[in-house]
């Protein structure tokens, strides 16, 4: 199985400023036949489902914000927000879809400073 | 609009099965598969595994092989997620989603609201 993990943990961030996530898996997402990563972003809120933020490792959702953008390629990736809002306070996991088990990172809570 | 819609909270006993409804609607059933995941209390996300609405083959992640059977009915536009010999540590919200239209590799667009199952004696 692919294991992901992520980094921080935890994170707080003021107002305005950029939040940013890394992820890491232990075997390279990147399909080479079509030069795509297999990784997503995804935002949960309490007592809610995860929300899709990002495919292929940086193409944004329909009706996500640009603040939120997504980078990296082959075991290495970022998830950015450029800049907090109030609204954007949740848990951020990526996952790879490369190889079946499609697991997911630990988890990273974003708070506001 | 697309939508996911799964049954309330169910509460089992150890050793029990349950088997979970997922109905779609808003958009053509068998052009998507579905993904289960669950997430434990105050836990991170855990696949499943997934299904093809059409034709309804289905491959299920390692830990949960020979516990778990998912299938789906087009005629309701229904899936169904079944785990069976629950034991406490099943205990958790599952999920069904629906993966972006292509293969099965693929990212999860739309979700289910999740549904509670509590394994308690």
């Amino acid at each position: 199985d692919i294991v992901v993990t992520q980094s921080p943990d935890s994170l707080a961030v003021s107002l305005g400023e950029r939040a940013t996530i890394n992820c890491k898996s232990s075997q390279s997402v990147l399909y080479n036949s079509n030069n795509k990563n297999y990784l997503a972003w995804y935002q949960q809120k309490p007592g809610q489902p995860p929300k899709l933020l990002i495919y292929w490792a940086s193409t944004r959702e329909s009706g996500v914000p640009d603040r939120f953008s997504g980078s990296g390629s082959g075991t290495d990736f970022t998830l950015t927000i450029s800049s907090l809002q109030a609204e954007d306070v949740a848990v951020y996991y990526c996952q790879q879809y490369y190889s079946t088990p499609f697991t997911f990172g630990p988890g990273t809570k974003v708070d506001i400073k | 609009q697309v939508q996911l819609v799964q049954s309330g909270a169910e509460v089992k006993k150890p050793g029990a099965s349950v088997k979970v409804p997922c109905k779609a609607s808003g958009y053509t059933f068998t052009s998507h598969f579905i993904h289960w995941v669950r997430q434990a209390p105050g836990q991170g996300l855990e696949w499943m595994g997934i299904i093809n609405p059409s034709g309804g083959s289905t491959s299920y992640a390692q830990k949960f092989q020979g516990r778990v059977t998912m299938t789906g009915d087009t005629s309701t536009s229904t899936v169904y997620m079944e785990l069976s010999s629950l034991r406490s540590e099943d205990t958790a919200v599952y999920y069904c989603a629906r993966g972006i239209i292509g293969d099965a590799y693929n990212s999860c667009d739309y979700w289910g609201q999740g549904t509670l199952v509590t394994v308690s004696s």
